[in-house]
């Protein structure tokens, strides 16, 4: 138990869609990741946010959007869906200090038709 | 830019046999984090251990140990007398140190798949 829930588990949207999903983690851990896995690959670094400010963006166009709010609660937003965007989403969070050790979701797994 | 290559794609074992998980990473960074995790089926990655670049040393816990060579710019992974429950994908991971650029954000090899069979 990492103490990261993501919800929901499962989502099917169709092509052109907007799809809103959710990380909860532990009190302290203010630093969130969202991390983007297609089916077979590596997950992909799409953006970080600390104390409620994008930190860091990795190679993912701006309808990929996010939130991070002072409960220490997340939501990754995409918007104008894709086949390709079909995949599951992992969030990771991390307290403050050096360690950067990251604590991952069971992921949110989404289907786009 | 930072990259993290696991050559093998799949590995199949039979039980009690030793496995080893290659890792190879470019960086241009002098100072960095190296991992280890695994996914099971359920999809969550599992932490499995954290390197420090500086920190050379081979580390052992149980069945698993870590070689670590700067040299080669290697983390490979061993597991000693398999297990079914060891069935996983398995990634290396690459991040930034405290300040730089790059801190806080994973890059993942490919994966490796690995069957134990009973």
């Amino acid at each position: 138990e990492t103490g990261v829930t993501q919800s929901p588990t499962h989502l099917i949207k169709t092509r052109g869609q907007q799809v809103t999903l959710r990380c909860s983690s532990q009190s302290g851990h203010n630093t969130v990741s969202w991390y983007q896995q297609a089916l077979g690959q590596g997950p992909q670094f799409i953006f970080q946010y600390y104390r409620e400010e994008e930190n860091g963006r990795g190679n993912f166009p701006p309808r990929f959007s996010g939130l991070q709010f002072p409960n220490y609660s997340s939501e990754l937003n995409v918007n104008a869906l894709e086949l390709d965007d079909s995949a599951l989403y992992l969030c990771a969070t991390r307290g403050s200090g050096g360690a950067n050790e990251q604590f991952f979701g069971p992921g949110t797994r989404l289907t786009v038709l | 830019a930072q990259k993290v290559t696991q050559a093998q794609t799949e590995i199949s074992v039979v039980e009690k046999e030793d496995v080893t998980l290659d890792c190879v990473y470019e960086t241009r960074d002098t100072t960095y984090y190296l991992f280890w995790y695994k996914q099971p089926p359920s999809g969550e990655l599992v932490f499995l251990i954290r390197r420090n670049s500086f920190d050379e040393q081979n580390e052992i816990s149980g069945r698993y140990s870590w070689n670590f060579q700067k040299s080669t710019s290697s983390f490979n992974f061993t597991i000693t007398a398999s297990q079914v429950v060891d069935s996983a994908v398995y990634f290396c991971a690459l991040s930034g140190f405290a300040g730089g650029t790059s801190y806080g954000k994973l890059t993942f090899g490919q994966g490796t798949i690995l069957t134990v069979h009973p």
